[in-house]
């Protein structure tokens, strides 16, 4: 069965440094990853996928991603936090080997940047 | 192009009684997910549906169903509340299955009394 984690409840980083939210998953065969964020009273919005090829990924806001097939981990980066990243953060696998494209979200990770 | 639109956006209900949930997906989107999330739990997957077919199913009870019309919108409904389904739900469309990404709506947020 498909899952995935993301190991820290909570992340603290100061503006300015750069950040990581940590993803690894389980799945079948080759998954297709998803981040999305969560602002306060606000949806959750698309930051970036992973499908194929490149194993780093471009998002949203200065967000990039890289898929590690031989540690099944797919982290959210970026090099300079702003007091604006803080919020929820999700982490999503599908696995398309298993007939149907069910998407299983992590806990979250809640990201606080420090001014 | 307008976003995902969910109502009603807040409902409070007893104990036993029934409520439907409505969506209606971006334009063009074929694909509707609907989610449940809770402090607890964080986001479970209810259904997904793809030309008014549940293409995929989560891990809850029967009282919990949902249907697609033909314009791609699509209900939820959930029969005998229990106070465990307080929650906030979500509704996300997407332009296919698969390689697309979703786009969620504000949500609904059920209080069961």
């Amino acid at each position: 069965a498909q899952s995935v984690a993301q190991p820290e409840d909570q992340v603290n980083v100061a503006e300015g440094n750069p950040l990581t939210v940590k993803c690894t998953y389980s799945v079948s065969g080759n998954p297709y990853l998803f981040w999305y964020v969560q602002y306060p009273n606000r949806g959750l919005q698309f930051l970036l996928k992973y499908i194929t090829g490149d194993n780093l990924v471009k998002g949203s806001y200065g967000f990039e991603a890289e898929f590690n097939k031989s540690q099944t981990s797919f982290h959210l980066k970026k090099p300079s936090a702003l007091v604006s990243d803080s919020a929820l953060y999700f982490c999503a696998v599908r696995d398309p080997n298993t007939g149907g494209f069910k998407t299983i979200f992590g806990a979250g990770t809640r990201l606080f940047v420090k001014a | 192009k307008a976003g995902v639109t969910q109502t009603p956006r807040y409902l409070i209900k007893t104990r036993g009684q029934q409520v439907t949930l409505s969506c209606s997906p971006i334009s063009g989107h074929r694909s509707v997910s609907w989610y449940q999330q809770t402090p607890g739990q964080g986001l479970q997957f209810l259904f997904e549906y793809f030309s008014e077919t549940q293409r995929n199913k989560g891990n809850f009870p029967g009282r919990f169903s949902g249907r697609q019309f033909s314009n791609s919108r699509s209900e939820m409904n959930v029969s005998t509340l229990e106070l465990g389904d307080s929650a906030l739900y979500l509704c996300a469309s997407s332009i296919g299955q698969g390689v697309y990404e979703q786009y969620f709506g504000p949500g609904t947020r059920l209080t069961v009394t």
